[in-house]
């Protein structure tokens, strides 16, 4: 079983929708959780990050962790088509030698459809 | 744009040859870290530096190194490179203290194995 898990889509919703991505994972020593977005040929890129549980809210994206389910979220509000991409969770935790491997999710493929 | 360049963009190369992939990081970034990107494994990470040291491995082959140097570019060398080697390649690089929750990536050099 992989420590992160998440659906790979592909997932297609019409302009305007609201988004919900999901992961989920084994590790409960994850204290840092992100999401990065991935066009097509380029590199991630970071879109928010959360620390421990809670919700963080950058305009029309809500990151959510539920830390106790081992469950985090993105939510992307009023989408538009430039929001179709491969969306990435990743997530790591302090350790004391400086090891700040992330561990990534697969991705979502995402496309809005105008 | 990240600020993080990667080099060369695209290699093509045979079955047994050695390849070098450079990094330049963002400018005051000390940390550099190395990933690799293919379709059936997704991210993964593979090796961290920090100010030219060796802070973390994740799964890399005994067939690759890496190494960062005074100027804190990074090189990761690949050698007796087999099909499955051929992958998108991520360098990113972060700050001393944000390194746990923001790492920015470069665009990747496409590698492919014939």
């Amino acid at each position: 079983q992989k420590e992160v898990e998440q659906d790979p889509g592909p997932l297609s919703v019409p302009e305007g929708a609201i988004v919900s991505l999901n992961c989920t994972y084994s590790n409960s020593a994850f204290q840092y959780f992100m999401w990065y977005r991935q066009y097509s040929r380029k590199g991630p890129e970071l879109l928010m990050y959360t620390y421990s549980s809670g919700n963080k809210e950058d305009g029309r994206f809500t990151a959510q962790v539920d830390k106790s389910s081992k469950y985090i979220s993105l939510f992307i509000r009023d989408s538009q088509p430039s929001d179709s991409a491969t969306y990435l969770c990743a997530m790591t935790r302090r350790s004391n030698f400086g090891n700040e491997k992330l561990t990534f999710g697969t991705g979502t493929r995402l496309t809005i459809i105008p | 744009d990240s600020g993080v360049t990667q080099t060369p963009k695209h290699l093509i190369t045979a079955t047994g040859q050695r390849v070098t992939l450079r990094c330049s990081p963002r400018s005051g970034d000390l940390s550099v870290y190395w990933y690799q990107q293919s379709l059936d494994q997704g991210l993964q990470f593979l090796i961290q530096y920090y100010n030219g040291e060796e802070r973390a491995k994740g799964n890399i082959l005994e067939r690759f190194s890496a190494q960062q140097f005074p100027d804190l570019h990074s090189e990761l060398n690949l050698s007796s490179l087999e099909l499955g080697d051929s992958a998108l390649y991520f360098c990113a690089s972060s700050d001393r203290d944000r390194g746990l929750y923001e790492q920015y990536f470069g665009p990747g050099t496409r590698l492919t194995v014939t």
